[in-house]
């Protein structure tokens, strides 16, 4: 019964491949965010989806492109991997509320268990 | 430019007495702030939150302080327990039309010794 779930735990891989990570979430809630953490532990947003819409794209790589299937799943796929890319990627998930005339407010954000990529 | 800053990389506290937390911010259109505890090889778990209509929030031994003035926020945890120590990050976030990005800190490791 996991809420968020990243697979795999650990990535090894080569210059130049391609890899994705996957990501889902039981809880019910309509956004999902990718985050990056560097080797100084820095926890950066990469991209953030609701409703299966890009609303956050962060000065990433075009390398490095979302996709939302569903609610439910946003998965990262990564071209051609480059040594700077590894770090840990943590997905994440919240529950937004859009007010009529405010605009939408968005709660506290649920991680999942991170996806450590090393590329050699 | 870093907008939110945790200045002490580390703590140690006792076990039972007061461990505080702080957070500094820059960016005045944050009014929603947040505190996350990391376990290593685990992801950031959610401990409690603050609206910046508030100045205080509470929730069991963890007390969230802001000071919206000074830009600053701490994190109260008593009493202080072993299994407290962890990596804690606070993050902060303009709640309204902003996507839900949350900016980080770089994290307070805390220890607690029995």
């Amino acid at each position: 019964d996991t809420a968020v779930s990243q697979t795999p735990k650990y990535l090894v891989t080569q210059m130049g491949n391609d890899k994705s990570i996957k990501c889902e979430q039981n809880l019910g809630h309509d956004t999902m965010y990718w985050y990056k953490q560097d080797s100084k532990k820095f926890l950066k947003i990469m991209f953030s989806y609701n409703n299966k819409e890009l609303i956050i794209n962060e000065t990433v790589p075009n390398r490095f492109s979302p996709k939302s299937p569903d609610k439910a799943h946003l998965n990262l796929h990564i071209n051609s991997l480059e040594l700077g890319d590894s770090a840990v990627y943590f997905c994440a998930s919240s529950q937004s509320l859009t007010l009529a005339g405010t605009g939408r407010v968005f709660y506290e954000q649920y991680f999942g268990p991170g996806t450590r990529l090393t590329v050699t | 430019d870093q907008q939110v800053k945790q200045n002490s990389p580390s703590l140690s506290v006792q076990e039972g007495r007061i461990s505080i937390l702080n957070c500094d911010y820059t960016n005045s259109m944050f009014d929603y702030f947040l505190w996350y505890k990391k376990y290593p090889a685990e992801g950031p778990t959610f401990l409690i939150s603050i609206s910046s209509i508030k100045d205080k929030n509470e929730d069991g031994r963890f007390t969230v302080f802001l000071n919206k003035s000074a830009k600053h926020l701490s994190l109260h945890i008593v009493p202080s327990q072993p299994g407290d120590s962890a990596v804690y990050f606070c993050a902060a976030s303009g709640s309204w039309n902003q996507g839900g990005k949350l900016i980080f800190g770089q994290g307070t490791e805390l220890s607690v010794k029995p």
